[in-house]
Formats: C-alpha cells, structure tokens, sequence
C-alpha cells in the first residue's frame, strides 16, 4: 500500500489480557516508529526500530511492553496484563532512514480500549 | 514523558482569518515539524524545518525555526473550513530518532 497501515484499528480488551498490535510500515522504508496517543495529548514516543533491532526502547512505560520486527518490516507491539491506564491511540511511524531528512509518515493508528 | 509547550491549546476563527500558533522548549532542537491530524487519522506532515532562523512556507502555512533553536511558529492565511483539525508541533534533538510533540492546538473555523 501507499502508506503505513495498522491492525486492527480498534480493540477493546478486559483489564488483565495480552494484546498484539500490528504496524505495516511504506515499503523500502527502514526506521519504524511506535508512539502512544492519550486523549487530549500529543504522541509520546514509545519504541524505534532501525531494521530488526530496537535502536532506542527508552520510551516504554514498563516492561510489560515489548515490540519486534523480525524480518526489518512489519513490527509488532505486545502488551502484557493490559491495565485501563494503557487505553490510548497506539500510532506507527516509518521514515526511509533514521537520518536528518527522513522525516516520519504515521499509520492511522489503533485505539485501545482497556475495560 | 516530555512534551513542548503548545499554544493556543484551542482557537475558534472565522474563515478568511490567519492564525497564529507557537511552540516552545526549554531544550534545543535540531529540526522543527509541524503536524495536522485530523480525527480518527495519524498526523500528516505540513512543514519541517532544520535550520535556525529558517522560515518555510507550503501554501497558506508558513513557519518559522525560532532563532534560539528553542521555539518555532506557524501561521495559516486566509484560513478555510478544511483547515480544521489538531495542529501538533515537534521537535528532535539528534539527528535522528524519536520525536517530541507538543499538546496539540485544536482549530476550528466558522464559515
């Protein structure tokens, strides 16, 4: 496809169970990005990937978030024992480097939903 | 985590009217963008910006890279009813990575 996609675009889960979110990034593009979106805020950096391996995971909350992109494309997002607090829209970003330049394209995101 | 300071946090005009809006941080950036989201969408790229005292326009929109490398404006002329949306400032420090997002500006025009 043209752009970043993302799936699914809603989930609704109970307080307590795992999730996996999926991010799509444009083809060719090597950095992925994963942000978490609170109502009313503004993206908070969460995870970047430059191919497979995480260059920089200093933005996840706790650890039981963890995200992978094992072949350098699709990544996912994993979270473990969801909690309410972590209800927000989860958005993905690829650029086509990591560099100067090579600015960030988001997905749509997926709105999570922790009852 | 750390977030800009954004301003005006809403605004409510009437087409035809320009609009002002700005950001700023207490820690220096290397590259200055700005966003517009629109509901249920990711945010969409208007204007990047990577040097100091930079001042870049895409149509109606024009922003500037603040001289201190601490703040950054944008403007829209002439505003119309498809301007509506959350605009969302950013910042990088490095030369690469993750970004740093100010609050956001809700505008919203009355044709």
């Amino acid at each position: 496809g043209a752009g970043v996609s993302q799936t699914p675009s809603n989930k609704v889960t109970e307080k307590g169970k795992y999730v996996e979110l999926r991010c799509d990034p444009i083809s060719g593009h090597t950095a992925l990005y994963w942000y978490r979106q609170s109502l009313g805020q503004g993206p908070e950096f969460l995870i970047y990937f430059q191919g497979t391996g995480a260059a920089d995971d200093s933005g996840l909350p706790n650890d039981r978030f963890f995200a992978v992109r094992p072949e350098g494309s699709v990544s996912t997002l994993k979270i473990q024992r969801t909690e309410r607090g972590d209800s927000a829209v989860y958005l993905c970003a690829s650029s086509l480097g990591s560099g100067v330049y090579n600015e960030q394209f988001f997905g749509p995101g997926t709105r999570l939903t922790v009852l | 985590g750390q977030q800009l300071n954004q301003s005006p946090q809403s605004m409510f005009i009437q087409e035809g009217e320009d609009v002002s809006m700005n950001c700023t941080s207490s820690s220096i950036f290397n590259t200055w963008l700005w966003y517009k989201q629109d509901p249920g969408e990711g945010p969409v790229l208007l204007i990047a910006l990577y040097k100091a005292g930079e001042l870049t326009s895409n149509g109606r929109l024009t922003a500037q890279f603040g001289i201190t490398r601490k703040d950054s404006f944008l403007n829209i002329s002439a505003s119309i009813p498809s301007d509506v949306g959350i605009y969302f400032c950013a910042g990088r420090g490095g030369s690469q990575g993750n970004l740093i997002f100010g609050k956001g500006t809700k505008l919203s025009v009355k044709p």
